[in-house]
């Protein structure tokens, strides 16, 4: 079946340490993103991806990096630098031609430091 | 500024209910917007997708409204289920590829 797949689904992370959630996804779609979702809170955009080899800053780059070496993969790798890392993380796709821009999710990676 | 605006927070009605929620929406140059299903520690899946055009789309039980004169959209959803316990999100679509999410409603079917 195609769709997006995000592994781990939990992740426990020491303060200090980096940390890499995966996104994988068999849709062809040319478009990644990284969304963040705390409670109460709309998703917020981290980074996201139009084409292999590139990727752009979202509203909250900052202590997050990303790599679009392929065109079905978008890694998300949480840093020592981000203050408050945990949350739930959702890797997104798009279709580029698709001009209604249905976003399709993965299930999600929770990431708690310990 | 764009922003989605969803009331209300939250939400809990009795199973075989019928329950509206509502977004109100500020998004320039405005494209579409979608209302998405979130069961709890899941990835939203879409239900439905309105562009200015269209005033009403229904998916099942789910109903959409669009007003592009007031900015407001609904979702209604009829004869509820236990399943349909989830959050719901109204996003806006400004542009092709700007997406812009309200914080959802939390809605509760209780049997």
């Amino acid at each position: 079946d195609g769709g997006i797949t995000q592994s781990p689904k939990y992740l426990f992370r020491k303060e200090g340490q980096n940390v890499t959630l995966s996104c994988e996804q068999n849709l062809n779609h040319d478009a990644m993103y990284w969304y963040r979702q705390d409670p109460g809170q709309g998703l917020r955009l981290i980074y996201y991806s139009q084409i292999v080899n590139d990727f752009q800053k979202g509203d909250i780059a900052e202590g997050y990096s990303v790599s679009r070496e392929k065109k079905e993969s978008f890694p998300l790798t949480v840093t020592s630098a981000q203050k408050n890392p945990t949350a739930f993380y959702l890797c997104a796709s798009s279709l580029m031609s698709d001009h209604t821009g249905e976003l399709f999710f993965g299930e999600g990676s929770r990431l708690t430091v310990l | 500024k764009n922003q989605v605006e969803q009331s209300p927070q939250s939400l809990i009605i009795l199973e075989g209910k019928n329950c509206t929620l509502q977004c109100n929406y500020t998004v320039s140059p405005f494209s579409n917007l979608r209302w998405y299903k979130q069961d709890t520690g899941r990835g939203p899946v879409s239900l439905t997708i309105m562009t200015f055009s269209e005033n009403t789309k229904s998916n099942g039980r789910y109903t959409a409204t669009l007003d592009a004169d007031t900015k407001q959209s609904s979702l209604h959803i009829t004869a509820s289920q236990l399943s349909d316990s989830a959050s719901y999100i109204c996003v806006g679509t400004s542009g092709t590829y700007k997406y812009i999410f309200g914080t959802g409603t939390r809605l509760k079917v209780l049997a």
